[in-house]
Parts: structure tokens; C-alpha cells; sequence
């Protein structure tokens, strides 16, 4: 098996809200994960790869938990533009393409 | 500019006909991808290639065929045997084989069969 699974959401906030993502997955011999967005009919972009000790670049943060076998996205401050779908990204050992989870869609209100 | 170029954006066939979408990047990568992508669903792999002339297929290759003659050009064709090809196609491309790097998208090719 080589799923991605993620809550497909909505997730209404308001703005200057923190939101958080989670995403499993279900093959531990996984090597490379990333996140990207999806903003309404447009392509998917990367948003961030996401590292073992973790990372963070302004107001995203990105966790792996190995052991769990999941990832999470936070998002501080979340702002009218952050709303999109949000795609977690597997790369899994052996495959030589990566499998990418359904998305979460973020919709941030006034 | 560099980037991943897919034309057209809009596309409309009728039932029965081939129709091929094209796809061409001046990044210099090795590998191209063809995902498809249904309203709510994820991004499903058709084909992909990991250097000039081979190619390999994803997880829905079944009504679709594809080349690699040159290393820019990754043309898709969804062919009548494709039993339900209305769906936003996606093109991507990256530096070299293997699936651990970072995938760049072009803007996509909306397919609606009349």
C-alpha cells in the first residue's frame, strides 16, 4: 500500500487563526514528504519539504513523526490568501514517483 | 522565463476522438510526469518518464498512450478507449529520475468530452 490520507476538510477559520493539518501515511519505508498547495483550479505548487528535525518558514511549520508515521502543517496567522487546498506529498522508497494525499481545503474568512 | 508549458488550457472533444495535450518544459529535467486530477479527488500518475525514449505507467495508463522523443516534449494522448476522460490533466517535471525530489507543475489542460 503506498496511500497518503488526509482530512478532506473544509476548514473554515477566521483570519489571524492558527490552523493545523495532519496527514498519515502508511509506508514506513517513506524518504521524502512535502507539502504543497492548490489554489482553486491552478496547479499544485510547493509550499514546503518537510525535514526529520522539522522546519519552519515564516508562519508554516512543518513536522514528521516517523515513529507515527505522520506529518503536520501548522499555519499561524493565517491570512485571506492562505485559503487553498493543501496537498501532503509522499515519496516512498523504491517508487520513483511521488503519491500525493486528496488535500485539505482551508477556507479563512474576514 | 523557465517553466513547464501545457497547451491548451481548454480542450473540448467529442466521444470517440483522440486528442493529445501537450506538455513541454525548459528547465533541462530528465523526468516528466501526466497526472490526472477529478473534482475532490488527488492527483492520480497516467505515465511517467525518467529519460528520452522509455517511459513507464502510473496507476490509470489504461486509455492513454504517451512519447518521449525529445527530452522538453512529453505529449499525452487520451485516446476513445479512455472510458471517462473529462478531468483536469497535469503535467510536471523534475531535475532527475527518482522520486524523491520536488515536482513542478504546468498550469494543467481542462478536458470535457461533449
Amino acid at each position: 500500500r503506498k496511500e497518503v490520507e488526509q482530512d478532506p476538510g473544509p476548514f473554515n477559520v477566521p483570519e489571524g487563526a492558527t490552523v493545523a493539518f495532519n496527514c498519515t501515511y502508511s509506508n514506513s519505508a517513506s524518504q521524502s514528504f512535502f507539502w504543497y498547495r492548490q489554489d482553486c483550479r491552478k496547479e499544485p505548487k510547493l509550499l514546503m519539504s518537510v525535514y526529520s528535525s522539522g522546519n519552519e518558514d515564516g508562519r508554516f511549520t512543518a513536522q514528521l513523526n516517523r515513529a507515527s508515521q505522520y506529518i503536520s502543517l501548522l499555519i499561524r496567522d493565517s491570512k485571506l490568501s492562505d485559503s487553498a487546498t493543501y496537498l501532503c506529498v509522499v515519496n516512498i522508497e523504491g517508487y520513483s514517483t511521488l503519491t500525493f494525499g486528496k488535500g485539505t481545503m482551508l477556507l479563512v474568512s474576514p | 522565463d523557465g517553466g513547464i508549458t501545457q497547451s491548451p488550457k481548454y480542450l473540448f472533444r467529442k466521444e470517440g476522438q483522440n486528442v493529445t495535450l501537450s506538455c513541454e518544459q525548459n528547465l533541462n529535467h530528465d523526468a516528466m510526469y501526466w497526472y490526472r486530477q477529478d473534482p475532490g479527488q488527488g492527483l492520480r500518475l497516467i505515465y511517467y518518464s525518467q529519460i528520452v525514449n522509455d517511459f513507464q505507467k502510473g496507476d490509470i495508463a489504461e486509455g492513454y498512450s504517451v512519447s518521449r522523443e525529445k527530452k522538453e516534449s512529453f505529449p499525452l494522448t487520451v485516446t476513445s478507449a479512455q472510458k471517462n476522460p473529462t478531468a483536469f490533466y497535469l503535467c510536471a517535471s523534475t531535475p532527475r529520475s527518482g522520486g524523491y525530489n520536488e515536482q513542478f507543475f504546468g498550469p494543467g489542460t481542462r478536458l470535457t468530452v461533449l
